[in-house]
């Protein structure tokens, strides 16, 4: 049981959108930092979104986030076959002294 | 270029013990935190333990606390993972991850290709 909660599944078709919730508490989202991170199959996970809305150097414009009180959302514009992957994202947890993850959303492309 | 190497996995019992390391290269070491996470086989990631960039702040999940011990050797350039009392559900991908700062909380910039414990008799 993760302690933030994601969608397990989003399918998609080429060029539309998704979004992808991600939802905790005031101890987490509620006063920290949101971080979202892409693993594809067989690969290491990749920051992807940082501080809520920052993209590191690299990152496509298609990806994008937002945070509204205890919930946060990560946003991939125009989807392509390559943005296959899983996506997770993850706060610092001031209750639990710790960092915390969601248990991730598998993303398809029809 | 910043690089990150995990070794020391492999077959262990039940109630045995491992000892996992990150070798670190292409930043300076003693300016960044480290991170360690776990992937089960097929499931999603799990945040095991962390380290500040000076070592004096280190923090673990309930689910290890007790049984792992994270240390870093800045001499070396080396993140260590000292995982004792072994049980089947520490059965993972372990991640070595490099934070975009100094404390614990920073977001994990940078993550090693990984290393396989699998705990079974």
């Amino acid at each position: 049981q993760s302690v933030l909660t994601q969608p397990p599944s989003a399918s998609v078709t080429p060029g539309q959108s998704v979004t992808i919730s991600c939802s905790g508490t005031s101890f987490n989202i509620g006063s920290k930092s949101v971080n979202w991170y892409q693993q594809f199959p067989g690969a290491a996970p990749k920051l992807l979104i940082y501080n809520d809305n920052q993209r590191p150097s690299g990152v496509p414009d298609r990806f994008s986030a937002s945070k509204s009180g205890a919930s946060a959302t990560l946003a991939i514009s125009g989807l392509q076959s390559e943005d296959e992957a899983d996506y997770y994202c993850a706060s610092w947890d001031d209750h639990l002294h710790r960092p915390v993850f969601g248990g991730g959303t598998k993303v398809t492309v029809l | 270029e910043v690089k990150l190497l995990e070794s020391g996995g492999g077959l262990v019992q039940p109630g045995g013990s491992l000892k996992l390391s990150c070798a670190a290269s292409g930043f300076t070491f003693n300016d960044f935190a480290l991170t360690w996470v776990r992937q089960p086989p097929g499931k999603g990631l799990e945040w095991v333990s962390g380290a500040s960039a000076s070592g004096s702040s280190l923090y673990y999940a309930d689910s290890v606390k007790g049984r792992f011990t994270v240390s870093r050797d800045d001499l070396t350039q080396t993140l260590y993972l000292q995982m004792n009392s072994l049980r089947a559900e520490d059965t993972a991908i372990y991640y070595c991850a490099k934070g975009l700062s100094r404390g614990v909380i920073a977001p994990l910039h940078f993550w090693g290709r990984g290393t396989l414990v699998t705990v079974s008799s």
